[in-house]
């Protein structure tokens, strides 16, 4: 079945660094989803792409769909301690069904 | 936008009793809502699907009988875990149908 991988699993930087995640599935996507998942919280849903080489920008983040929908990253720039968190990307398996990769946990050290 | 209103947030049980998790679309209707559970540091799994009015639809590997979901209506699902055991205890987490809204997630432990 479709997989959605995600590396790296954990990230440690210091204030001020950028972080970047990558999301790799093993089939093309319809669309990709990105989430954010505050240490005992929920995840809150960040971004849709859908678009072949989509980019999209959230003041320090940014967002790419690759050109064959089967890759997507997100990079976030001058990191910040509010940054924290675990971020996962997600792609539909039929109808509605969501497959999350596996997440990457970001530390910040102030 | 989409709220998702889930209840409780945490529960203590002992082995052996069921908890009921309670998902509610306060502002819309759903004939469809998913329900996930994610162990720590884990990734969340789809568990299955509440469909209004009828049957859910279960992934592979969860067992229907110990879970037991039922979308009574356009704006609540829930989800029992039955006779449950500690190594039921996750985090468990119901979605709106668009995969955008998330419930605040209900913190489930079996002692």
């Amino acid at each position: 079945g479709q997989q959605v991988m995600q590396i790296p699993q954990y990230q440690h930087v210091q204030e001020g660094e950028d972080f970047t995640t990558y999301c790799n599935s093993s089939t093309t996507l319809s669309n990709i989803q990105w989430y954010k998942q505050r240490p005992g919280g929920h995840p809150v849903f960040l971004i849709q792409l859908v678009k072949s080489g989509e980019v999209k920008k959230q003041k320090r983040l940014t967002f790419q769909f690759g050109e064959a929908k089967k890759n997507s990253s997100l990079h976030i720039t001058a990191t910040q301690t509010t940054d924290v968190g675990t971020y996962f990307c997600a792609g539909y398996r039929g109808a509605q069904k969501l497959v999350f990769g596996q997440g990457t946990r970001l530390t910040i050290n102030p | 936008g989409a709220v998702v209103s889930q209840h409780p947030s945490r529960v203590i049980c002992k082995s052996g009793t069921s908890v009921k998790i309670e998902c509610r679309s306060l502002d819309f209707q759903a004939t469809t809502m998913f329900w996930y559970r994610q162990f720590p540091k884990q990734s969340l799994m789809l568990m299955a699907t509440s469909n209004e009015g009828s049957k859910a639809t279960y992934e592979q590997g969860v067992e229907k009988d110990k879970f037991l979901i039922n979308h009574a209506s356009l704006t609540l699902s829930t989800l029992t875990v039955t006779s449950a055991h500690p190594e039921d205890s996750s985090f468990y987490i119901c979605s709106g149908p668009d995969g955008y809204t998330f419930g605040s997630g209900t913190r489930l432990t079996v002692v």
